[in-house]
């Protein structure tokens, strides 16, 4: 089945540093991966889509200063977030599509990021 | 834009009772809809999607009729389980503009009690 494991799993920087968080899709080829951040309130907001050979697009409020992210294969995809503040904590998820024409995300168990 | 509203939670059931989780889409398009899972410390998990109007959905229980005169996708199970404890969401999206971006529900927060 279609596996995405996301790293770490939890994380704690303190404000105005950065982390990295990584996922990783097993079993299938990612050929697109949407990265959305799940508030304490437990709403959806996405960050970004990123299709592998095309440009990164970013929704409004988010941007390439602020979530850098890579997609250099169809297993990987990383995203940094940078100068972390409180407003910035919340559980990260990858969502990894399969294909081109296939709606379906297969998520990642999330990266919490506590902020300091 | 696009959205999806769904029941406002928290849901509480007796084990054995049946569940039914109000789900509303509007876009002008031609979406699929599904309906996710989300188990404490994990992301959500695909339950079952619905590509076409007119037809229904169904994994481990639940199931959704995808309703496009009602745009409605109402998710239901006639016999809850403690295990059944879970955050749903309901969410669409619309391939037809170039974008596959998921839109989610606020989410439905169902709790068993044995």
């Amino acid at each position: 089945g279609a596996l995405v494991y996301q790293y770490p799993r939890r994380t704690i920087c303190k404000s105005g540093t950065s982390m990295r968080m990584e996922c990783q899709a097993v079993g299938f080829q990612a050929t697109s991966v949407a990265w959305y951040r799940q508030s304490p309130q437990k709403t959806f907001e996405l960050i970004a889509l990123s299709t592998v050979n095309s440009a990164i697009k970013y929704e409004q409020n988010f941007t390439q200063e602020k979530f850098p992210i890579s997609h250099p294969n169809l297993s990987f995809s990383s995203m940094t977030v940078l100068n972390a503040y409180l407003e910035d904590r919340g559980l990260y998820l990858c969502g990894a599509r399969v294909g081109i024409n296939q709606d379906t995300q297969y998520f990642g168990p999330g990266t919490r990021l506590l902020v300091l | 834009g696009d959205s999806v509203t769904q029941t406002e939670g928290p849901v509480t059931l007796s084990e054995g009772t049946s569940l039914t989780v109000n789900c509303s889409y509007e876009t002008k398009q031609y979406p699929t809809l599904f309906w996710y899972v989300q188990y404490p410390g994990e992301g959500p998990q695909l339950l079952f999607k619905v590509p076409k109007a007119n037809e229904k959905g169904s994994n481990r229980g639940f199931e959704a009729t995808y309703n496009k005169e009602a745009t409605s996708f109402h998710l239901q199970k006639a016999s809850v389980q403690e295990s059944d404890s879970a955050v749903y969401y309901c969410a669409l999206s619309d391939g037809s503009s170039g974008s596959w971006q998921l839109i989610f529900g606020s989410g439905t927060q169902l709790t068993v009690m044995p």
